[in-house]
């Protein structure tokens, strides 16, 4: 079954309200967790890596003031698309390190912005 | 810098062997990947070779690296119609950094 949930799996909003998507581990406590995005057709990209009880750290080019992230427990990590534009229309996938060979990814949230 | 590249598409028979080539550019990559993509889902790691080996075999995939061209195959045996999606070729240097993905290979099945 699946260890890393997204909520939700889909939304779709106006312009310019802010939506909040949630990464949770259902059974691990994880230390850092990634934060993904696929535009259609295109491949995904790193956003930000998120790290429990700090300040995420996000890659050149996104910023970090409309998309933020919180990482406040072991098991939660939310990104919030602020003042969201038909432009952040994408696929949103979060993954975590378990300290295993492998990350786990969520199952994505598919974002649309009218 | 870090790049992955990957041919944008590829079709094939049904039944017959699948390959899927991959480039990449960091030569401390440790961790090579491929992820498996259907329409409107999420990713599914299929398989991951490490650095240091040469080849990989799951059931009816076979991975193939090269390293000193850093490039990296997937081949698919016996093609079927639920192979078709999009496969993604990725790399990272640990297991807990970020992971650099392709652009992804579109693989479709014909009859």
């Amino acid at each position: 079954g699946a260890v890393v949930s997204q909520h939700p799996s889909w939304v779709i909003c106006k312009s310019g309200t802010s939506v909040k998507i949630e990464c949770r581990s259902l059974d691990f406590q994880a230390t850092t967790m990634f934060w993904y995005r696929q535009f259609p057709k295109q491949s995904l990209m790193l956003m930000a890596t998120s790290n429990e009880g700090s300040k995420a750290t996000y890659e050149q080019g996104v910023e970090k003031d409309k998309f933020l992230i919180n990482h406040a427990s072991l098991t939660l990590s939310t990104l919030t698309v602020t003042s969201a534009h038909p432009e952040d229309s994408s696929f949103y996938i979060c993954s975590q390190d378990r300290g295993e060979e492998t990350q786990y990814f969520g199952p994505g949230t598919r974002l649309l912005v009218l | 810098g870090e790049d992955v590249e990957q041919s944008l598409f590829l079709s094939v028979r049904e039944g017959d062997s699948s390959v899927i080539n991959c480039t990449y550019t960091d030569s401390s990559s440790t961790y090579l990947y491929w992820y498996k993509q259907e329409p409107g889902a999420g990713l599914q790691l299929l398989t991951y070779i490490f650095s240091n080996m040469d080849m990989k075999q799951d059931q009816r995939l076979t991975v193939l690296l090269n390293k000193k061209d850093k490039h990296l195959s997937l081949r698919i045996a016996d093609t079927q119609t639920g192979d078709s999606a999009i496969y993604f070729c990725a790399e990272s240097i640990t297991s807990a950094s970020k992971i650099i993905f392709g652009s992804g290979t579109r693989l479709s099945i014909r009859p």
